[in-house]
């Protein structure tokens, strides 16, 4: 079956660094979405990987490991304003979004 | 965890024709379902909200004579995109929010990729 695993929630202190991880396992594969949804808004597009490696974007970094069915979004310097919910999806063959149930992240002053 | 399906994955339709989405709840009740639109690599776009039983809530800029959306039951919403035009092609992502779940709580589902040729 397809699925995507990610933490229930994480808590981080403000100005430090939080690596969230997501693991997926779907059949074939075109590529993992990071979103940010802040409580009653719509989920804010925050990074697309398809090939191994790390993309950085500014104090956000999202790392993919195909082999590994693997990736991270790691967020730095983190303010307040970053706590929300942060939602991993994979793409698979038919170009199908399979959903993680999302991180919600709390960050403590 | 909570299941949210969507039918069909794909549709191609003509230009002038209606087309109809289905969004479901496989496990759970559904007392709210989202519709949201979404452009490659971009954020998803809002359309409507609904809410089992009455109608539903429109975006700024959402035609709802254009987007019609039933909630008619709590495992089911449709979106029916009505006189569809090349540029309603997009792919479409339904969402569901569980009463029993944290409030802020949406189960996404697969989504459907339209094409109007």
């Amino acid at each position: 079956g397809q699925n995507i695993d990610q933490p229930t929630e994480m808590t981080a202190t403000e100005g430090a660094i939080v690596q969230i991880n997501c693991t997926y396992q779907t059949s074939g594969f075109n590529g993992l979405f990071w979103y940010q949804q802040h409580a009653g808004e719509a989920p804010t597009f925050l990074s697309y990987n398809v090939l191994d490696g790390l993309e950085e974007k500014g104090r956000f970094s999202s790392f993919l490991s195909r082999s590994k069915g693997y990736s991270y979004l790691l967020l730095k310097e983190l303010q307040m304003k970053d706590s929300a919910s942060y939602l991993c999806a994979a793409m698979d063959s038919n170009y199908q979004l399979i959903w993680g149930a999302g991180t919600k992240l709390i960050i403590k002053p | 965890g909570a299941v949210v399906s969507q039918h069909p994955s794909w549709v191609i339709c003509k230009s002038g024709t209606s087309v109809k989405i289905e969004c479901r709840s496989l496990d759970f009740q559904a007392t709210t379902m989202f519709w949201y639109r979404q452009f490659p690599k971009q954020s998803l776009m809002l359309m409507a909200t609904s809410n089992e039983g009455s109608k539903a809530t429109y975006e700024q800029g959402v035609e709802k004579d254009k987007f019609l959306i039933n909630h008619a039951s709590l495992t089911l919403s449709t979106l029916t995109v009505t006189s569809a035009h090349p540029e309603d092609s997009s792919f479409y992502i339904c969402s569901a929010r569980s009463p029993l779940a944290d409030t802020d709580t949406q189960y996404f589902g697969p989504g459907t990729r339209l094409t109007v040729l």
